[in-house]
């Protein structure tokens, strides 16, 4: 079974902090994907990697950075939290087309 | 520009019937698609793909379809059962592999009625 783990499922941070949110994948997937769902909006995507080190911009990424030093863990950084980035973030993985997802980070940005 | 959409925001459908959930889509560079399921504060679990070589493909009670000159799929879910009732994503990739991410449509929320 493949499992994606996220470090935090709920989470309260103040305007202008750094809020890490990490993810891990146990299944040596190549691809990792970072994105957001907030209400009739659906899932948008925010940043992606295809190998260590690489880092692609996905549809939404002002106000987001990732990192990748090793395959299986991906971290989205929010430089300085606020309030409009309050939302549920969601971390997949793949290695086809089929995406595995973590069960998400309930980010609220006061 | 909205690439994939689901324009019913909601569904509801009685126990033990057949649930149809439909997406369409613009972008005719998408050749795979996808359907997950998503519950409140969980994150969303893949149900089942299609590629557009094909037409169709079945999983037990889920069953996709896909037309490719009407760039529309939809997901029939027969019979319809109470933990059925979840928001039901439709997701397309345009690039072989996925690596690029997938494109969701903003979601239908099915209820399944006892």
């Amino acid at each position: 079974d493949v499992k994606v783990t996220q470090s935090s499922r709920y989470l309260v941070k103040r305007t202008g902090e750094k809020v890490f949110l990490e993810c891990v994948q146990d299944m040596d997937h190549e691809n990792m994907f970072w994105y957001r769902q907030d209400p009739g909006l659906g899932l948008r995507l925010i940043y992606f990697s295809y190998d260590v080190k690489m880092k692609e911009k996905g549809d939404i990424p002002e106000g987001y950075s990732v990192s990748r030093e090793k395959k299986e863990r991906f971290s989205l950084i929010l430089e300085s939290a606020s309030t409009n980035q309050t939302s549920m973030y969601l971390c997949a993985s793949s290695i086809q087309e089929t995406q595995y997802f973590g069960p998400g980070t309930r980010l609220l940005v006061l | 520009d909205q690439q994939v959409k689901q324009n019913s925001p909601s569904l509801s459908v009685q126990e033990g019937r057949i649930s149809i959930l439909n997406c369409d889509y613009t972008n005719s560079m998408f050749d795979y698609f996808l359907w997950y399921k998503k519950y409140p504060a969980e994150g969303p679990t893949f149900l089942i793909s299609i590629s557009s070589i094909k037409d169709k493909n079945e999983d037990g009670r889920f069953t996709v379809f896909l037309n490719k000159s009407a760039k529309h799929l939809s997901l029939h879910i027969v019979p319809s059962q109470p933990g059925d009732s979840a928001v039901y994503f439709c997701a397309a990739s345009a690039l072989a592999g996925g690596a690029d991410g997938l494109t969701f449509g903003k979601g239908t929320h099915l209820i399944i009625q006892p």
